[in-house]
């Protein structure tokens, strides 16, 4: 059982190039998300998917756009990547239900140059 | 609007000493509250959570945190630190807003010293 797993987990792009981050879960959760990890910021949201066929803004969508695929895959691409896109990005799933947890995968490290 | 705050950004105890992480929240209605721990380079793994019910919660690797609604907390502690509990800790609040999302703290990074 693989749980959430996140492709590529390292990354260097230029300034103006375009990427795609991978996330497939096998857990047959409804919801998915992308997170991004800078220090002492904690994780701030991206983007989700409530279920299959939905997207929403979080709380720092500026720059990035997603795919929910299918329920299994919610992409992230960055059309025109910057510096201040350098982060540690995560996606994670869960169930429906407020007393659900989150499951992560092991993390994207993207640094822009 | 529901958010949690970490008291501290660093901690550092000794190996055997008391672990005592510092989580506030803010809700209008019951919070459903998490504790998750980061390992260097890996994502984020649940230690235990409260939704309802005990007030005090066990977790994994002998964590526990307790809900006090009066003091609007849920601190997380451990009796004896372990060079392996060295990590980053998060408390999260889950919050329904049109889709079921968990909002972070800060984060507070736990040092143990030999």
């Amino acid at each position: 059982n693989a749980g959430v797993t996140q492709t590529p987990k390292f990354q260097v792009l230029k300034t103006g190039q375009s990427m795609t981050l991978q996330c497939a879960q096998d857990m047959n959760h409804n919801s998915m998300y992308w997170y991004r990890q800078d220090p002492g910021m904690g994780l701030r949201l991206i983007y989700y998917s409530a279920s299959e066929g939905t997207t929403d803004k979080g709380e720092v969508p500026n720059g990035y756009n997603v795919s929910r695929l299918n329920k299994r895959e919610f992409s992230l691409r960055l059309e025109s990547a910057a510096p201040s896109q350098t982060s540690v990005y995560f996606c994670a799933s869960r169930d429906r239900g407020l007393n659900t947890e989150a499951f992560f995968g092991q993390g994207t490290r993207l640094t822009v140059v | 609007a529901q958010s949690v705050t970490q008291l501290g950004s660093h901690v550092s105890v000794s190996e055997g000493a008391l672990v005592l992480l510092r989580c506030n929240y803010s809700s209008s209605v019951p919070p459903y509250l998490f504790w998750y721990v980061q390992y260097p380079n890996q994502g984020l793994q649940l230690l235990l959570k409260y939704t309802t019910g005990a007030t005090l919660v066990k977790g994994i690797n002998g964590f526990e945190a307790e809900f006090k609604k009066s003091e609007t907390s849920f601190h997380l502690t451990k009796p004896s630190a372990h060079m392996s509990d060295a990590a980053e800790y998060f408390c999260a609040v889950s919050v329904d807003t049109g889709g079921f999302k968990t909002i972070f703290g800060a984060g507070t990074r736990l040092f143990v010293k030999a």
